[in-house]
């Protein structure tokens, strides 16, 4: 059972170049999420989904994008990457709803903007 | 805006002793969770609490939500190296239009020495 996969595990990018994270989820869980992790700054929430075909702002969401095209996967999107987007980036899901949305993280990828 | 302060921030203890991390929250939820982060690795769920009042024990660690004081303790007892670790609590909105959001906490490190 893989639970969370996030690909790629490591990333370089230049200043202005693009990218996709890919998250995928085996537990069929309903709301994914994208937090990046900075020194100092906890877990700051990106964008989430609550299901398939929903996106919603988190804390910080300016510079990225997100798509929930299939329930399973949960897209992070760097238009024009910048040096502040170098980061930790851990997506995760839930169950979601009335009961508990205790959340299985994936391993993480790290980000390098130059 | 839902907002959540942990403190401390970073803690260092002696083998044997007890301590209290504590976590704040802005709004109304009756759902809180608490997170072990290791160096270098993923987040791992704890414990989750549903209701005022609610206690979880494992181990040295006990977790308890006072929803009334938007408040959660986590209590550390007779520390062992082994819980050296970051612990983050985390809290989500389960009602309206923010359903699903779930903000983390800056974390506390805890170094626990000989």
């Amino acid at each position: 059972n893989a639970g969370v996969t996030q690909t790629p595990k490591f990333r370089v990018l230049k200043t202005g170049q693009s990218m996709t994270l890919l998250c995928a989820q085996d537990m069929n869980h309903e709301y994914m999420y994208w937090y990046r992790q900075d020194p100092g700054m906890g877990l700051r929430l990106i964008h989430y989904s609550v299901g398939e075909g929903t996106t919603a702002k988190g804390e910080v969401p300016d510079g990225y994008n997100v798509s929930r095209l299939k329930k399973q996967n949960f897209l992070l999107g760097l238009e024009s990457a910048a040096p502040s987007q170098t980061s930790v980036y851990f997506c995760a899901s839930g169950s979601g709803g009335r009961g508990a949305n205790v959340l299985t993280f994936g391993a993480g990828s790290r980000l390098t903007v130059l | 805006e839902l907002k959540v302060e942990q403190n401390p921030l970073f803690l260092s203890m002696q083998e044997g002793k007890n301590y209290t991390i504590y976590c704040n929250y802005s709004t109304t939820s009756d759902r809180l969770y608490w997170y072990r982060q290791d160096p270098g690795k993923s987040l791992e769920s704890l414990f989750v609490l549903l209701s005022n009042g609610a206690v979880k024990q494992e181990g040295r660690l006990m977790a308890s939500l006072d929803t009334k004081a938007r408040l959660s303790t986590l209590h550390i007892t007779a520390a062992v190296h082994d819980l050296s670790a970051t612990y983050f609590c985390a809290v989500d909105v389960n009602y309206g239009g923010s359903q699903g959001n779930l903000i983390f906490g800056k974390g506390t490190k805890l170094s626990v020495k000989p």
